[in-house]
């Protein structure tokens, strides 16, 4: 089964703060995703990997930043945390070329901004 | 652009009543068309898909069925269960080869003993 696993299920920061939080995909996938799920607004593309190095803006990119080193991992960092960023973070993963395109996701990641 | 519009809730039902979630797309091309479920406190998995019109994804009791011709792809299923409580989300794969979906904001659905 593929297994992607999110660092923390639950964090806690302050205003200001730089959070990171780090993905990883045990199945050799090379498209990876940061999306942010909001009441009443569904799930909202960050940003996107498609390989090692190499990062796309998604829809709501402002705030944010990506970092993929590894093929296995993909980070997510907030520079300098903002009330509005506490939501639920879910990160996904995919092959590059796969019939129909299911895309396999984290348990996610609950960030609260004070 | 591409977008996925679902109907809102919360859908509350009673346990083994017929449950109908609308979804409708607006994409170029022939995207590819899915429902995820969230049960509390997890995250997405895939419930069913489909990838071409007339096709029919179904799992677990759940069907839905890609109709072209009315741009929609709503989720059925004849009898459902309190396990059954859960968000669902109907997403679209676009033309594009990036791999990302789209979301439509899911529905939360209670089912009550």
């Amino acid at each position: 089964d593929v297994k992607v696993t999110q660092s923390s299920r639950y964090l806690v920061k302050r205003t200001g703060e730089k959070v990171f939080l780090e993905c990883v995909q045990d199945m050799d996938h090379e498209n990876m995703f940061w999306y942010r799920q909001d009441p009443g607004l569904g799930l909202r593309l960050i940003y996107f990997s498609y390989d090692v190095k190499m990062k796309e803006k998604g829809d709501i990119p402002e705030g944010y930043s990506v970092s993929r080193e590894k093929k296995e991992r993909f980070s997510l960092i907030l520079e300098s945390a903002s009330t509005n960023q506490t939501s639920m973070y879910l990160c996904a993963s995919t092959p590059r070329l796969v019939p129909g395109g299911e895309l396999f996701f984290g348990e996610g990641s609950r960030l609260t901004v004070l | 652009g591409d977008s996925v519009t679902q109907m809102e809730g919360p859908v509350t039902l009673s346990e083994e009543a017929f449950l109908t979630i609308n979804c409708t797309y607006t994409a170029t091309g022939y995207p590819s068309l899915f429902w995820y479920v969230q049960y509390p406190g997890e995250g997405l998995q895939l419930l069913l898909k489909a990838t071409k019109a007339d096709d029919k994804g179904s799992n677990k009791g759940f069907e839905a069925t890609y109709r072209k011709e009315t741009t929609s792809f709503h989720l059925e299923k004849g009898s459902v269960q309190v396990s059954d409580s859960a968000v669902y989300f109907c997403a679209l794969k676009g033309s594009s080869n990036t791999g990302k979906l789209i979301f439509g904001q899911g529905t939360t659905l209670q089912v009550k003993p």
